[in-house]
């Protein structure tokens, strides 16, 4: 059974710019969400989606955005990308009756210069 | 809100000592815990969890018990291997909710 996956590995972009990063969850799982890994703050979440929707987001600003497709796969956008978005993006999936148990990708690295 | 705090570390340990990575909770309810491990270059990988008050979680020689009276989840093994030397993490979800809130990870390095 193929895991978690996510596209690109890395990802470099200047500060302003856009950045969409890719998800795609285990088979049969319906959940996902997006942490970010940044250096010195440790892992924190982004955003839940479920059933093609957005259930939940945490303490970030609207420029991080992003949307689950009919097949449960996901999208991350970063707007207007500043210095300190630089960090290690993991999606993980869970499924519907063990929401609990989250499953992670390998990430994307995202480099703002 | 709902928080995790555990010993940062980094900790260095030889093959074969015994490991103790502590870990605390504050949380409303009663939380689902879980250690994630990150092994270098890697995402996480789920090493064990607990959902209710006396629990023991266990996996690859790794054991936490979910003690309510002490809102802990200690992770501990009895003797450590060079291919343990990873980033720990211990995380909770909250009654109610579905995302992780984490610590900030304990990095564990064994030697030969």
């Amino acid at each position: 059974e193929a895991g978690v996956t996510q596209s690109p590995t890395h990802l470099i972009k200047t500060r302003g710019q856009q950045a969409t990063l890719r998800c795609s969850p285990i088979s049969g799982h319906t959940s996902v969400y997006w942490y970010q890994q940044a250096l010195g703050l440790g892992l924190q979440f982004l955003l839940w989606y479920d059933e093609g929707e957005e259930r939940n987001r945490g303490n970030f600003p609207p420029r991080f955005s992003g949307r689950q497709f009919p097949n449960y796969s996901s999208e991350l956008n970063v707007n207007a990308l500043e210095l300190e978005d630089s960090a290690l993006y993991l999606c993980a999936s869970s499924f519907l009756a063990i929401r609990n148990e989250q499953f992670f990708g390998p990430g994307t690295r995202l480099t703002v210069l | 809100g709902d928080s995790v705090t555990q010993m940062e570390g980094p900790v260095t340990l030889s093959e074969e000592a015994c490991l103790t990575i502590n870990c605390t909770y504050t949380a409303t309810g009663y939380p689902s815990l879980f250690w994630y491990v990150q092994y270098p270059g890697e995402g996480l990988q789920l090493l064990l969890k607990a959902t209710k008050a006396d629990d023991k979680g266990s996996n690859k020689g790794f054991e936490a018990t979910y003690r309510k009276e002490t809102t802990s989840f200690h992770l501990e093994k009895g003797s450590v291997q060079v291919s343990d030397s990873a980033v720990y993490f211990c995380a909770l979800t909250g009654a109610g909710s579905y995302q992780l809130t984490f610590g900030k990870g304990t990095k564990l390095s064994v030697i030969p």
